[in-house]
């Protein structure tokens, strides 16, 4: 079945700096890729995802750049803000048929101010 | 608009003790799931199921039973508590084919003692 891996575990960048989230999978028939945002003592939520037909994907400060031939996809974050400090996890499924989400072992991302 | 619902946020059980978490949806949703979150581990899947009467294994199915009777339900059994089912437990439903956004409950923190 699929594995996703997701680095670093921790993450601790300046305000207003950039923060880069990597994650690699395994099974080559994925081809939906979301990004997660918890906050602490709070629900996940979708904060932008890419399909395989596209190589990247943007959403004001966030990104999310795809190399499907190397199986990885990252996360950029530009201008941080202490608002986005919370744990992000990414996650892999196929769009056709079972659909399970496959989750990595998520990054806690602290901006410091 | 309720979205995903959990019950109980809360809950202590001894070992032996067997209980039913429950995750009730209001937005007809055919994919339902259920997680387990860990420190350092991510989301990890338990069991998933795409519609009513159709339910599968996960990642870390052991010790827990599903059924999905409704489309709008999907409770979680653990049939026999043991200290490592202590956890934060999600549920979360999306729309029928991949590549939607998933909801997630507020989550039920179990600790097993």
């Amino acid at each position: 079945g699929e594995n996703v891996e997701q680095h670093p575990s921790t993450l601790s960048v300046q305000e207003g700096d950039s923060a880069v989230i990597k994650c690699t999978y395994s099974d080559s028939a994925s081809n939906y890729f979301p990004w997660y945002k918890q906050e602490l003592g709070k629900r996940p939520q979708l904060i932008i995802d890419i399909r395989s037909n596209v190589g990247e994907k943007k959403d004001q400060r966030i990104a999310v750049t795809l190399n499907k031939t190397a199986k990885h996809f990252s996360l950029h974050i530009t201008e941080t803000q202490p608002e986005d400090s919370a744990v992000y996890f990414c996650a892999a499924s196929i769009i056709q048929g079972a659909q399970k989400l496959v989750f990595g072992q998520g990054t806690r991302l602290t901006i410091n101010p | 608009n309720a979205g995903v619902t959990q019950t109980p946020k809360f809950q202590v059980l001894k070992t032996g003790q067997s209980m039913t978490l429950q995750c009730a949806q209001d937005m007809n949703h055919e994919y339902m799931s259920w997680y387990r979150q860990d420190p350092g581990m991510g989301l990890r899947l338990i069991h998933y199921s795409v519609g009513a009467g159709i339910t599968d294994q996960g990642e870390v199915p052991n010790g827990y039973n599903v059924s999905r009777s409704t489309t709008e339900d999907f409770p979680l059994r653990l049939l026999s508590a043991a200290p490592s089912q202590t956890s934060v437990y999600f549920c979360a439903s999306k729309k029928g084919q991949g590549g939607t956004e998933a909801f997630f409950g507020q989550g039920t923190r179990l600790t097993v003692v």
